[in-house]
């Protein structure tokens, strides 16, 4: 089986300057999962879909960070315009679903570095 | 909203002893505790979870304990190899398991050969 699917892996931008990354998540996998992944921290949820609707967005900088999910199964999480604290990895995550078991599978990350 | 505070922040033991990590956390409605592995430059993966409905959970040398009452939970490693050596990540959240994880800030366990 297929595990959860990002790119880029690296990404190094300048400050101000945007980004975005994709997700595809395993297949049949109803929920997905943004997480920032500060080095040396745990992960912090950013945002929580359920097919293609939003279950929480409360940590997610709106200001800034947007992230989509159209067609339920595919997602992008973009930032514009990106700040030097928003370096980290960007870790998509998928389950089955709410009802489901709760193991969420990662995919690699996607590594931002904003100088 | 939830908060989990997890030690220690880093765990050296020698080849063959335990190893345990603590977490608290802060919501009593939180209800679903996972713990996840997270090996140098490797996703995270669950390695074992426990509901709130059972204190303890064991699975060959690692097992969760659950203390509802006191809000904290706990990782057990017995046996440790080099290859329990990672970063471990305890997490809690409430009503359906994964619904809105949140995690702690993660313990490197070194296990010296």
């Amino acid at each position: 089986e297929a595990g959860v699917a990002q790119s880029p892996r690296y990404k190094i931008i300048e400050k101000r300057q945007s980004v975005a990354f994709w997700c595809n998540p395993i297949s049949g996998h109803a929920t997905l999962y943004w997480y920032q992944q500060i080095l040396g921290q745990g992960p912090k949820l950013l945002i929580q879909f359920q097919n293609n609707g939003v279950v929480d967005d409360s940590q997610l900088p709106k200001d800034r960070f947007s992230a989509e999910r159209l067609k339920g199964v595919d997602s992008t999480l973009k930032i514009q315009p990106a700040k030097l604290e928003d370096s980290a990895v960007y870790l998509c995550a998928s389950s089955l679903g709410l009802l489901h078991s709760g193991e969420l599978f990662f995919g690699e990350g996607s590594r931002l570095t904003v100088l | 909203g939830e908060n989990v505070e997890q030690h220690p922040s880093t765990l050296s033991v020698q080849e063959g002893d335990s190893a345990v990590i603590k977490c608290t956390y802060s919501d009593s409605a939180s209800n679903y505790f996972p713990w996840y592995k997270q090996e140098l430059g490797k996703r995270p993966q669950l390695i074992i979870d426990i509901r709130s409905n059972v204190g303890e959970k064991k699975d060959q040398r690692i097992a969760v304990t659950l203390n509802k009452t006191a809000k904290h939970f706990s990782l057990h490693i017995t046996e440790t190899q080099p290859e329990d050596s990672a970063v471990y990540f305890c997490a809690a959240s409430r009503g359906a398991a994964g619904n809105k994880l949140t995690f702690g800030g993660g313990t490197r366990v070194l296990v010296k050969p």
